[in-house]
């Protein structure tokens, strides 16, 4: 992937609300991986959720989900009930196969209103 | 948990001086990053390192840069004359395989003045 486009710089969510953050990407791969990661205050980057672009089941991990379109090159994360701890600033990164490293977007900040 | 940790967590040199950024990897990986970010903008990959070697680099990543592990549990990254440019929070990175997901460490603020 060359470009990841995160549209949103900002975004918010009332808790226990949910909110759909989104990524598109440009790659003429077909082989590639698919990451959010999580950046809370504190800074270190934590993983939210994975997909591989050949699975076409939507990956789901707890109140994480996303939505995976490859013929728009689009992938969205969903967070369900979400909750204060959620707040954070929220990176795509895709990563093509035979590459090591991942393609960050400019990443979107979700704040979350009590 | 393991975790990928990093030392220092703040520093500050003065531009044309050599900087060692430290970076202890998860213990079973086999993969080690760095990444950084320049204030406001995006994470950006520096260099892949396996098997003692450098297995992909970027552009940024030019001859003022070097990594090395030089032992079992350390990578680092050296910068060899700081420019003002330089300032950034610099991110380390493990995977166990080339393929799995890459667990960063809290970074290391670079202040060049």
């Amino acid at each position: 992937a060359q470009t990841v486009t995160q549209s949103q710089p900002e975004m918010s969510v009332q808790e226990a609300e949910t909110v759909t953050l989104s990524c598109t990407y440009d790659t003429s791969e077909s082989d590639y991986y698919l990451f959010w990661y999580k950046q809370p205050p504190s800074r270190q980057m934590i993983l939210v959720i994975r997909q591989e672009a050949y699975k076409q089941q939507n990956a789901t991990e707890n109140r994480f989900s996303v939505n995976f379109q490859k013929a728009a090159k689009s992938f969205s994360l969903k967070i369900s009930d979400s909750q204060l701890g959620d707040a954070a600033m929220y990176f795509c990164a895709p990563r093509t196969s035979g590459t090591y490293k991942y393609i960050f977007g400019t990443g979107t900040r979700l704040k979350v209103l009590a | 948990e393991p975790e990928v940790t990093q030392t220092p967590s703040h520093q500050v040199t003065q531009m044309g001086q050599e900087v060692i950024l430290r970076c202890v990897p998860i213990s079973n990986h086999l993969y080690f990053y760095w990444y950084r970010q320049i204030l406001g903008q995006k994470v950006e990959f520096l260099v892949s390192f396996y098997n003692n070697e450098i297995s992909e680099k970027s552009e940024i990543f030019d001859d003022q840069f070097s990594v090395e592990r030089p032992d079992g549990s350390n990578f680092t990254l050296k910068i060899r004359s700081t420019k003002l440019e330089d300032s950034a929070m610099y991110f380390c990175a493990s995977s166990r395989l080339a393929y799995n997901e890459q667990f960063f460490g809290p970074g290391t603020r670079l202040t060049v003045l």
